[in-house]
């Protein structure tokens, strides 16, 4: 089945740590996508890679890293440099740039707690 | 200024009947497209419904359909037959054609269906 897959689910990082969450897609997809989402509130877009070896910083960047050495693939590093990390993060894929009518596939989530 | 503006933090609808969530957007461009998602408590993404700028015809999926307003710039989401599998949080996004065809997303209302 085609889609995006996100692990772990559940995460818990000591203060200080870097943590990486991943996100695979199968969908060939050329646009990848991660939000962060507080509780209650919408989301918010840290980085985002229309093609491979390619990202850009969104709203909310600081404190993340990301890579795109693959399509498939687009991991997300939350730095000791991020203040507040607890939140929901959600990874996204479309089919990419000039396609305005094109939905994007989100993954099922990761939930990140600082202990 | 925000691209998605959600002004109803909540709404409660008795089941089997119709309700309607609000968005309005904000965008210079000609070509961008409307989408509304879903979110359970579960926390994954939903895709519902989506409309195109260039559209005549308001979209629909369904129990859902789209209350698009061009001049006013609001592409509602409307509900009907309402059921108790529909309470979730839901999410009016925008993407537009220019620049990086980033997807910008509301706040949410959070939709209760009353028995």
């Amino acid at each position: 089945d085609g889609g995006i897959t996100q692990s772990p689910k559940y995460l818990f990082r000591k203060e200080g740590q870097n943590v990486t969450l991943s996100c695979e897609q199968n969908l060939n997809h050329d646009a990848m996508y991660w939000y962060r989402q507080d509780p209650g509130q919408g989301l918010r877009l840290i980085y985002y890679s229309q093609i491979v070896n390619d990202f850009q910083k969104g709203d909310i960047a600081e404190g993340y890293s990301v890579s795109r050495e693959k399509k498939e693939s687009f991991p997300l590093t939350v730095t000791s440099a991020q203040k507040n990390p607890t939140a929901f993060y959600l990874c996204a894929s479309s089919i990419g740039r000039l396609a305005a009518n094109t939905e994007a596939f989100f993954g099922q989530g990761t939930r990140l707690t600082v202990v | 200024a925000q691209k998605i503006t959600q002004t109803q933090p909540g709404m409660f609808v008795q089941e089997k009947e119709a309700v309607t969530l609000d968005c309005t957007y904000d965008t210079s461009d000609q070509s961008y497209g409307l989408f509304w998602y879903k979110q359970p408590s579960s926390g994954e993404m939903i895709f519902l419904i989506y409309q195109g700028s260039y559209d005549e015809q308001n979209a629909t999926e369904g129990r859902y359909s789209l209350n698009f307003q061009k001049a006013r710039k609001s592409a509602n989401l409307v509900i009907s037959a309402s059921q108790l599998g529909d309470s979730a949080m839901y999410f009016c996004a925008m993407r537009e054609r220019t620049g990086a065809n980033n997807l910008f997303f509301g706040t949410g209302t959070r939709l209760t269906v009353i028995p």
